[in-house]
């Protein structure tokens, strides 16, 4: 299977809480990342945890992290339209230097 | 902050010939990274570098060619574009956090 999956579609409704979920393989992951990315634009790094840490919050997002499982999920609170887009997430491995990214979740934010 | 600078922002070239993508880096960064994106497929890495005067292929590098002569340069060189290499291509560099160029849009005809 691939090394860090997503589903890769999530519907809400406007002020409601979003969670987007990752899955990785490899144990020895250092850094894991989400990004958003808009239509026609570049990625924005958003938030990122470390592997020593269960949950990190930066205003409205909200990492947490599962080592035992390799579950990632990114929170988003009070979802507003705004906050549709594309969301990546992104590991680093202890010895290794390439990120590897899921193929991203589409997320739709409806009125 | 300029951050990840790549250009050209969009180009078109015909099968055959070659060109240059850019990448500049003002972070001090060690890694930098190419990658190309095409619609639905996620992000797949081409080359990266772990610092000035090294280099190595990623998943993809057929058709491409990298140098990193100083930590702030990382340019990606197309020689003979062909319609496959038709894509968004994204630069980045890392040090904790990893950050991304705003992409160059090639369009192989």
């Amino acid at each position: 299977g691939e090394d860090v999956e997503q589903s890769l579609f999530l519907s809400v409704r406007e002020g409601d809480s979003s969670v987007i979920n990752c899955t990785y393989t490899d144990s020895s992951s250092t850094y894991l990342y989400w990004y958003k990315q808009e239509p026609g634009a570049g990625l924005q790094l958003l938030t990122y945890i470390f592997s020593n840490m269960d949950m990190k919050q930066d205003q409205r997002l909200t990492v947490l992290l599962n080592k035992k499982d390799k579950h990632l999920s990114l929170r988003i609170a009070d979802t507003q339209t705004g906050d549709s887009a594309i969301y990546f997430c992104a590991e680093t491995r202890s010895g290794y230097s390439t990120l590897t990214f899921g193929k991203g979740t589409m997320l739709l934010v409806s009125p | 902050n300029a951050g990840v600078t790549q250009t050209p922002k969009f180009r078109i070239l015909k099968i055959g010939q070659s060109m240059t993508l850019q990448c500049t880096q003002d972070m001090n960064h060690n890694y930098m990274y190419w990658y190309r994106q095409d619609p639905g497929m996620g992000l797949k890495l081409i080359y990266y570098s772990v610092g000035a005067g090294i280099t190595d292929k990623g998943e993809v590098p057929n058709g491409y060619n990298v140098s990193r002569s100083t930590t702030e340069d990382f340019p990606l060189r197309l020689e003979l574009a062909a319609p496959s290499q038709t894509s968004v291509y994204f630069c980045a560099s890392k040090g904790t956090e990893a950050f991304f160029g705003q992409g160059t849009r090639l369009t192989v005809v």
